[in-house]
C-alpha cells in the first residue's frame, strides 16, 4: 500500500547535537512538507519542496535544514542552532493538494535531554 | 492573504450529542476546503473535503458544506461517540494564488466526548 513513513517515532537528542528525521513516501507525490507541532498548538510550516532538488523556507525555518535529492525522500535536520527543538514533527506529501489535500506521516516526537 | 479561523476549544460533549465545529476562511482565489482529524500521538488524517461551492463532504457520519456566501465550512455530526475525541483541523488550498499547492491550516479544535 502507498503511504508516507516517518522514522523514528521517538527521538532523544542531547543539547548541541544535530539530528536528522527521516520521511519517505511511495505515493509518487511531487510535493513534500515538514511541520512542527507544539503541545496544544496548531501546525507551523518549516520547509517544503515542490520538486526534486528544490525547496523553500516556511514560516519557522531557522535552525532547520532539508534536502530533496530523491522524489521519495525529504529528510529534516534539526541543528544545534534550533533553540527549542522539543516538539512533534510531521511530514506530509501532496500530488495535487488543491484537489486531494495532503497525506501525513505518523510523526516523530523529538525530545532534547 | 489566505487564512482559516476555527472556533476555540476544547469542545466537551456527552456521547450522542450533536457536534458543530465552526470554520470560516478568507481566500484570494478559489479555495478547496478540507477537514483533518488527529488522534493523540498520531499524524493527521483527511476526514472530508469539498472542492467547489455548495459541495458537501461527508465521511464516518461527519459532514461539512462549502458555503461561499458565508465563507464557511462548518463540521457537523449528529451523534458523537467517545472514539471521536481528537483534534480537528480545517484547511484550505487556493488555486491561482501565491499559496498555490499549499494547504493553509486553522489552529485546530480539540473535541472531548464523555461517556
Amino acid at each position: 500500500d502507498g503511504g508516507i513513513t516517518q522514522s523514528p517515532k521517538y527521538l532523544f537528542r542531547k543539547e548541541g547535537q544535530n539530528v536528522t528525521l527521516s520521511c519517505e513516501q511511495n505515493l509518487n507525490h511531487d510535493a513534500m512538507y515538514w511541520y512542527r507541532q507544539d503541545p496544544g498548538q496548531g501546525l507551523r510550516l518549516i520547509y517544503y519542496s515542490q520538486i526534486v532538488n528544490d525547496f523553500q523556507k516556511g514560516d519557522i525555518a531557522e535552525g532547520y535544514s532539508v534536502s530533496r535529492e530523491k522524489k521519495e525522500s525529504f529528510p529534516l535536520t534539526v541543528t544545534s542552532a534550533q533553540k527549542n527543538p522539543t516538539a512533534f514533527y510531521l511530514c506530509a506529501s501532496g500530488g495535487m493538494p488543491q484537489t486531494y489535500g495532503y497525506t501525513f506521516g505518523s510523526g516523530t516526537r523529538l525530545t532534547v535531554v | 492573504g489566505d487564512s482559516v479561523t476555527q472556533m476555540e476549544g476544547p469542545v466537551t460533549l456527552s456521547e450522542e450529542a450533536f457536534l458543530t465545529i465552526n470554520c470560516t476562511y478568507t481566500a484570494t482565489g478559489y479555495p478547496s476546503l478540507f477537514w483533518y482529524v488527529q488522534y493523540p500521538g498520531e499524524g493527521l488524517q483527511l476526514l472530508l473535503k469539498a472542492t467547489k461551492a455548495d459541495d458537501k463532504g461527508s465521511n464516518k457520519g461527519f459532514e461539512a458544506t462549502y458555503r461561499k456566501e458565508t465563507t464557511s465550512f462548518h463540521l457537523e455530526k449528529g451523534s458523537v461517540q467517545v472514539s471521536d475525541s481528537a483534534v480537528y483541523f480545517c484547511a484550505l488550498s487556493v488555486h491561482g494564488s501565491s499559496n498555490t499547492g499549499k494547504l493553509i491550516f486553522g489552529q485546530g479544535t480539540t473535541l472531548q466526548v464523555k461517556p
